[in-house]
């Protein structure tokens, strides 16, 4: 149990296109997911935290008007790349807690973007 | 602010044991849990310590020292597929209790 998805699996694009990443948790409901960059050889950075229902809460240095996130149900969080550049490419990874002050959190599979 | 210190990376041999210490400093410290990612993958949960103590869950074990701000990550048995990084991450009260995580320690297992 306690699966997590993540759509696309990679994605290239043009620099100063949109990109949509969805992240859905598969067989339970998550009232928090989180999501993370990560850059190659480095850590997880935590970008926003993300609540059904409310807005995003981002991390400091994090333009949330760049990286819109969308919680529309329990089972589904969008993140989406607004006008992305090459520096935006980057391995982006979501997260989901079974419940509320959960241990553990359950990754997804990621999503590689590449900006050209 | 917040910081956690581990090894950037570790090398051992197949059939050893390993231990990979993290050290973090953080205001509202709720737990400390350590992750596993392969090159290429999502990271996957391990274990996780909101006590003193150890936790033992198959070959890895975690232990806490909340006085000493100190964890550590114990592999043993080591085998080939152990061969990834390592992260510990805090877990802070309050709030959504987000996960802060460490540079990581790259294992390597060698024969």
């Amino acid at each position: 149990g306690a699966v997590v998805s993540q759509h696309p699996s990679w994605v290239i694009c043009k620099s100063g296109t949109s990109v949509k990443i969805e992240c859905r948790s598969l067989d339970f409901q998550a009232t928090t997911m989180f999501w993370y960059r990560q850059f190659p050889k480095q850590s997880l950075m935590l970008m926003a935290t993300s609540n059904e229902g409310s807005k995003a809460t981002y991390e400091q240095g994090v333009e949330k008007d760049k990286f819109l996130i969308n919680h529309a149900s329990l089972t589904l969080s969008t993140l989406t790349v607004t006008s992305a550049h090459p520096e935006d490419s980057s391995f982006y990874i979501c997260s989901a807690r079974v419940s509320a002050g959960g241990e553990t959190q359950y990754f997804g599979p990621g999503t590689r973007l590449l900006v050209l | 602010g917040q910081s956690l210190e581990q090894p950037s990376e570790v090398t051992a041999v197949e059939g050893a044991i390993v231990q990979i210490n993290c050290t973090y400093q953080t205001s509202g410290f709720y737990g400390l849990s350590w992750y596993q990612q392969h090159d290429g993958g999502a990271p996957t949960f391990l274990s996780y310590n909101a006590l003193d103590g150890l936790e033992e869950t198959g070959r890895f074990s975690s232990f806490l020292s909340r006085s000493d701000s100190y964890g550590y990550l114990l592999l043993q048995e080591l085998q080939m597929k152990d061969s990834a990084s390592y992260f510990c991450a805090v877990k802070k009260s309050g709030g959504y209790q987000k996960v802060t995580f460490g540079i990581g320690t790259k294992l390597q297992v060698i024969p």
